[in-house]
């Protein structure tokens, strides 16, 4: 859901789940999305990203599923791993050409050895 | 190859000063935007330049400006400084302005007392 201010959204797993972070997107018009994930003390760093002319995308672990119809984007990461404890940030594209991202308030993941 | 540096990487202000951070793009990336993140607001666009001109703007005041010059290397001003300021300040460079990775430095940290 919404997230403010230094409430964000969290999810924990054990290490070997899988896990699936959720995101709502807000412009229809959007036509390129991201994930990011930021560790503390980090700037964001690329995981996987997507274009609204596909519904799924692979990466290795990850998989980025768009629903364009209700407007929302997941990331699927497989066999979790302590590694992958960061806060997420779901991104999209609203400037076409002009790349301007809008970033989602960001879901923190806990994996629990 | 070396990654997005941004200097420094911690400044302390009061209100009312001005304040330049800098950023080295990643050696052949020629657009480099600019965000803001703070716990309230998330992570939001300033602005994107490509080719020492701005090409795209977020929704921020005057008092935030940036440039580019010849080497890419960009460099961020925020002048009349308030308390609301203070944020983590992240630069991210492409190779070019259509859709590809973007890579985000570690940040300024900057703090407005």
């Amino acid at each position: 859901g919404e997230s403010v201010g230094l409430h964000l959204p969290t999810l924990s797993v054990q290490e070997g789940d899988n896990s699936i972070i959720n995101c709502a997107y807000s412009n229809s018009a959007s036509d390129y999305f991201i994930w990011y994930k930021q560790e503390s003390g980090k700037g964001p760093q690329f995981i996987i990203d997507i274009r609204s002319n596909m519904d799924k995308r692979q990466g290795q672990r990850v998989t980025v599923l768009l629903n364009k119809t209700v407007k929302h984007l997941s990331l699927q990461i497989a066999a979790t791993q302590p590694g992958d404890s960061a806060v997420y940030f779901c991104a999209e594209n609203s400037g076409g050409s002009n790349y301007k991202l809008t970033f989602g308030k960001g879901t923190l993941l806990t994996v629990n050895p | 190859k070396a990654g997005v540096t941004q200097t420094p990487r911690y400044l302390i202000k009061t209100r009312g000063q001005q304040v330049t951070l800098s950023c080295s793009p990643i050696s052949g990336h020629r657009s480099v935007s600019w965000y803001q993140q703070t716990p309230g607001q998330g992570l939001q666009f300033l602005f994107e330049y490509f080719s020492e001109t701005q090409r795209n703007k977020g929704n921020f005041p005057g008092r935030f400006s940036g440039r580019q010059f010849s080497n890419s290397r960009s460099e961020m001003n925020v002048s009349t400084l308030e308390l609301g300021d203070s944020a983590l300040y992240l630069c991210a460079s492409r190779v070019q302005t259509s859709y590809n990775e973007q890579f985000f430095g570690p940040g300024t940290r900057l703090t407005v007392l």
